[in-house]
């Protein structure tokens, strides 16, 4: 059964910082993989969908990388903003459903970019 | 564009009264939809999805049930509300062609009371 971890569950950072949050799996035979933002009380907004023939995604400030044979994707946020403060989920869809399949979802992390 | 619409925004319901929710999404065609329910510290779980009319797959055994009676309309029924039912309900789509990311709506904040 796939499971997907997200770790830490919390982080503050003051604003300008780059920082990384990460997204582990524990099953390797995914089709893709998506990191969503979230704010209180809101929908999930889609930031990046890696492929899993893709090593990375970038849109703006945002870089997403896949490592599919460790079971790891990091999402990379470059000169952090406080209105970036929100809680990132990551989701992996397996292979056995290809394009069609349902999505796995973490916890997410919650971060706090303080100005 | 396409977009979804979701309603509901929030909903306080007495234990035992039903519930429906409607989701609809516009500017796409033959979509796949899901229902997601969003728990405190439980994440994200898969409740039900559909890959066309009338085709409904429930992922968890619950006193919910769904409906799909146009090809852009997703309905969450229930005929009895739990206090467990509460939480907030989400309503998503993804093209059936190609790669595409998942949409989601802004949600429903369902407290049963």
């Amino acid at each position: 059964k796939q499971e997907v971890t997200q770790i830490p569950a919390a982080l503050s950072v003051p604003e300008g910082e780059n920082l990384v949050l990460n997204c582990s799996f524990t099953d390797s035979a995914i089709y893709n993989l998506q990191w969503f933002r979230q704010d209180p009380g809101k929908g999930l907004t889609s930031l990046l969908l890696i492929q899993s023939s893709q090593r990375e995604q970038t849109s703006g400030r945002l870089n997403a990388s896949l490592d599919k044979s460790s079971g790891r994707s990091t999402l990379y946020i470059a000169a952090s903003q406080p209105g970036d403060s929100a809680t990132y989920l990551c989701a992996v869809r397996h292979s056995y459903g290809g394009s069609q399949g349902n999505l796995i979802f973490g916890k997410g992390t919650k971060l706090s970019v303080k100005p | 564009s396409q977009t979804i619409h979701q309603w509901p925004a929030t909903l306080v319901q007495p234990v035992g009264s039903p519930l429906s929710l409607e989701c609809t999404v516009e500017g796409t065609s033959n979509p796949n939809l899901y229902w997601y329910r969003q728990a405190a510290g439980r994440g994200l779980q898969l409740l039900f999805y559909s890959v066309g009319i009338g085709q409904i797959s429930s992922e968890v055994p619950q006193n919910l049930s769904a409906s799909r009676p146009q090809d852009r309309q997703f309905i969450l029924s229930s005929k009895k509300l739990l206090l467990s039912d509460s939480g907030f309900y989400l309503c998503a789509w993804t093209s059936r062609q190609g790669e595409s990311p998942l949409h989601f709506g802004n949600g429903t904040r369902l407290t049963v009371t």
